[in-house]
């Protein structure tokens, strides 16, 4: 069966610090790989996605990045880190029906 | 772009009443999926509807796509403690994203 992971699951940095999520999926290849951020409730904007190793798109302009550096890891940098920057990241996966599975979350406080 | 908007935002329903929560969409849907996201925890699929019209039912939730393939519903009915949570409905036009609702957050008084 297919399982995401995302790490890690809370994290506190001070504004202007780098950031690094990673998030891999087993149990599947070739998967549709996707980025999204919840602000506290609030909807989920979608950030990034991916159909394939290093192939990108970036949904909305901001000061985060994201690389797949292999076809089941999706990572999401930032070179410094603004208190908006703070939210729930969530990844997600989907195959071919379409449907997406989130992992568990990484909530992020910038100070 | 495509966007998808959510009503009520909020929800509080007496157990055992039923209530319902609406979708639409700006532009015409390839489909349209709904997620639940409990207190603290992550999006979790429950449904996608493809043709127009459609009906689901789970247990006791009722998801309906619209003819015009540019709203849709879902129905709850006797709700319990467990229906607590976040509903988002998301649409899809026929590519590899999905365009979430802003959600419905269900209360539950016992």
């Amino acid at each position: 069966s297919q399982t995401i992971h995302q790490w890690p699951a809370t994290l506190v940095q001070p504004v202007g610090s780098p950031l690094s999520l990673e998030c891999t999926v087993e149990g599947t290849s070739n998967p549709n790989l996707y980025w999204y951020r919840q602000a506290a409730g609030r909807g989920l904007q979608l950030l990034f996605y991916s159909v394939g190793i290093g192939q990108i798109s970036s949904e909305v302009p901001q000061n985060l990045s994201a690389s797949r550096p292999q076809d089941r890891q999706f990572i999401l940098s930032s070179k410094k880190l603004l208190l908006s920057d703070s939210g729930f990241y969530l990844c997600a996966w989907s195959g071919g029906s379409n449907e997406q599975f989130f992992g568990p979350g990484t909530r992020l406080t910038v100070l | 772009g495509q966007q998808v908007m959510q009503i009520p935002q909020y929800q509080h329903v007496q157990e055992g009443e039923d209530f319902t929560t609406y979708c639409n969409s700006s532009t015409t849907l390839s489909n349209i999926q709904w997620y639940k996201q409990r207190p603290g925890g992550h999006p979790v699929f429950l449904i996608q509807l493809v043709k127009s019209g459609e009906v689901k039912k789970q247990k006791r939730l009722t998801f309906q796509f619209g003819e015009a393939k540019k709203n849709s519903s879902l129905h709850i009915t006797a709700t319990q403690t467990t229906d607590v949570g976040t509903y988002f409905c998301a649409g899809s036009s026929n590519d590899y994203k999905l365009s979430f609702g802003a959600g419905t957050t269900v209360t539950v008084r016992a």
